[in-house]
């Protein structure tokens, strides 16, 4: 049974930079993709991009300028960098195993909320 | 990349059959069988429901079925029951290798 748990800042000022990261407990890292998603206050999901084991990666088009994420394989764990966050930014944010275009596993989530 | 369109909010009696649209074009939906249905209970992660248009992962209901004509995928709930009251999505593969979801609907058990 693979478990996703994340950690990470929740509050953050207009222009910082959000930082997350997720840790992968059982499964296999090395087979599947990784993706960040996020849920804003009363609107719908969003994909922010994936991440693979070797640490390629693709974005939302509309983040690309600002988003990065990365894998340590070591420590089965992958990361999010969204820079330059504005109030837009504010949402629950989860990591989710990507397995044959789903996700089947996903973490309980964290919401950043960007304030000044 | 634009949102897949659901309706905003479905609703429907105990025992009753819903059904959840998701319209998007031919560069996601009506290009590719990589249609997931995912439900989501307030404070809680999504949850697969349905992949690969109409797959049910080991331990959904069968009363969750997929269906997908040309650019609509759509979701069907049958037998509803009080617990199936929640946000679902959609989400599709894209052909410039990006995911998108839809704007999600609000399901309600009268």
């Amino acid at each position: 049974q693979v478990q996703l748990q994340q950690w990470g800042a929740g509050l953050l000022k207009p222009s910082e930079t959000l930082s997350l990261s997720c840790g992968v407990y059982g499964g296999s890292f090395s087979d599947d993709y990784w993706s960040w998603i996020r849920l804003p206050p009363g609107e719908g999901l969003e994909w922010i991009g994936e991440v693979s084991h070797t640490g390629s990666t693709i974005y939302n088009p509309s983040l690309k300028s600002r988003v990065s994420m990365s894998v340590d394989t070591y420590k089965n764990q992958v990361s999010l960098r969204l820079t330059s966050v504005t109030a837009a930014d504010t949402a629950v944010y989860f990591c989710a195993r990507g397995h044959s275009y789903t996700w089947n596993y996903w973490s309980q989530g964290t919401l950043v909320t960007v304030s000044s | 990349q634009s949102a897949l369109t659901q309706p905003a909010s479905v609703s429907g009696s105990p025992g009753q059959s819903i059904t959840i649209s998701c319209t998007g074009t031919s560069s996601d939906i009506g290009g590719y069988n990589y249609v997931s249905w995912y439900q989501r209970h307030p404070g809680k992660a999504p949850e697969l429901m349905i992949s690969h248009v109409n797959s049910r992962p080991s331990g959904i209901s069968n009363r969750f079925s997929g269906s997908k004509f040309g650019n609509t995928a759509s979701l069907t709930i049958s037998g509803l029951q009080a617990e199936d009251e929640a946000d679902y999505y959609c989400s599709s593969y894209t052909s410039s290798a990006t995911y998108v979801f839809g704007t999600g609907t609000k399901v309600t058990v009268l």
